[in-house]
């Protein structure tokens, strides 16, 4: 595997479910981060995890709930969603005191 | 605070036509610029960068030059193809922080 993988890559819930989603940087970077991506929004940045430590939580409600176990992974657990969670979630990573960040394909989430 | 606009999309255009797509943005300092591509059912690529004022980043016959003057970064290509259809996200480095802000991205469609 190269760059940052994402699974699952699409991904159907209703909105009792609990889920998790994972992201995975094979680039050696030391950030890593979560975006959420919908239709009538751009790009919000929704965590920063630098050195394993969240560095950022941007307003994001406690359903959305993320862990970084090391440089490398990253995961977001769901729980409790509502429909307009629905989005494409992305994942990016990045070198400190580097600027530009390297993103994963995204995983399409539906919430029923 | 800081901040990046761009021009309001959708852009169509037909094959082998000029584009330049807007960007600008507020700024303390000289933070350094991106754009980034995403492909249909993809993740964000980065197309190319400038670290400091009258750089130039190309890539893919694509280029943009960093104006401290006018707080700009414009998006430029000579003749398009049908494969860059895409959306496009211009993005700045926040200062002092491991992250960026994003535009609110440009579709672009080329037709035949």
């Amino acid at each position: 595997e190269t760059g940052v993988t994402q699974t699952p890559r699409h991904l159907v819930m209703g909105m009792t479910n609990k889920k998790s989603l994972k992201c995975e940087q094979h680039l050696g970077h030391n950030a890593m981060y979560w975006y959420k991506q919908s239709a009538k929004k751009p790009l919000e940045l929704m965590f920063v995890y630098s050195l394993e430590e969240r560095v950022e939580n941007n307003s994001v409600p406690s359903r959305f709930s993320p862990e970084c176990p090391n440089s490398s992974h990253l995961f977001l657990h769901l729980h409790t969603l509502q429909p307009e969670d629905s989005a494409l979630y992305l994942c990016a990573s990045s070198q400190e005191g580097f600027n530009e960040q390297f993103f994963g394909p995204g995983t399409r989430l539906t919430v029923l | 605070g800081d901040s990046v606009t761009q021009m309001e999309g959708p852009v169509t255009l037909s094959e082998e036509a000029f584009l330049t797509i807007n960007c600008t943005y507020t700024a303390t300092g000289y933070p350094s610029l991106f754009w980034y591509v995403q492909y249909p059912g993809e993740g964000l690529q980065l197309l190319l960068k400038a670290t400091k004022a009258d750089d130039k980043g190309s890539n893919k016959g694509f280029e943009a030059t960093y104006r401290k003057e006018t707080t700009s970064f414009h998006l430029e290509k000579g003749s398009v193809q049908v494969s860059d259809s895409a959306v496009y996200f211009c993005a700045r480095k926040i200062q002092g922080a491991q992250k960026l802000v994003f535009g609110q991205g440009t579709r672009l469609t080329i037709n035949p």
